[in-house]
């Protein structure tokens, strides 16, 4: 079964710094994708961005990147230069056999970003 | 653009009450419609999935009875939480899906008082 694992529950920024949000994954499917989302006080889910597990390099979006290492089974998103609106809750998510199917949660990260 | 516009964003209902949590989808056809719910600082649990035209499947837990899905139309799926309990209060989001991009609804906060 696969399976999620964001071990910080809460992590603090300094505005305009760069700060990495840890994601685990488990499983045996070689075939899935990664996905990260933002979620705000609003509760509405931001897509951030999307790793494949056979892209070659690392997803990058704007000020969001994916630090991909398939062997490590690890999805760390690195948000840099902070921004006060980057305050939310960041839920880390898989899914299989394709872009867009079901998805299976982390627990997510709070981050706070400070002045 | 493509999006799924969920309603209500916010309801409150007397408990022993049925409300109904619907999602549309603009400028795409949801073929398939996940419905997820997340309850306070916790993470969003699959509680479903439908497919236009016939009958959703519940994930382990959850009840059908009390948790009636209904996707009539590429356009349309329906949640109905009947016999609302303070126990069912939470967020509920859909996301719906057409075989290449998916999209979240803006969610549905239900507290049942």
């Amino acid at each position: 079964a696969q399976k999620i694992t964001q071990t910080q529950p809460g992590m603090f920024v300094q505005e305009k710094e760069a700060v990495t949000l840890d994601c685990t994954y488990d499983t045996s499917d070689p075939s899935y994708g990664l996905f990260w989302y933002k979620q705000p006080s609003s509760g509405e889910m931001i897509f951030l961005i999307y790793q494949g597990s056979y892209d070659q390099q690392n997803a990058t979006e704007g000020r969001y990147s994916l630090n991909f290492q398939k062997a490590r089974k690890s999805a760390n998103l690195v948000i840099s230069a902070s921004q006060l609106g980057d305050s939310a809750m960041y839920f880390c998510a898989m899914s299989f056999t394709g872009t867009a199917s079901k998805l299976t949660f982390g627990t997510g990260t709070r981050l706070q970003v400070t002045l | 653009g493509a999006v799924v516009s969920q309603h209500p964003s916010w309801v409150i209902c007397k408990s022993g009450t049925s409300v109904k949590i619907e999602c549309r989808s603009l400028d795409f056809q949801a073929t398939t419609m996940f419905w997820y719910r997340q309850f306070p600082k916790q993470s969003l649990m699959l509680m479903a999935t439908s497919n236009e035209g016939s009958k959703a499947t519940y994930e382990q837990g959850v009840e059908k009875d009390k948790f009636l899905i209904n996707h009539a139309s590429l356009t349309l799926s329906t949640l109905t939480v009947t016999s609302a309990h303070p126990e069912d209060s939470s967020f509920y989001i859909c996301r719906g899906f057409d075989r290449s991009e998916a999209f979240f609804g803006q969610g549905t906060r239900l507290t049942v008082v």
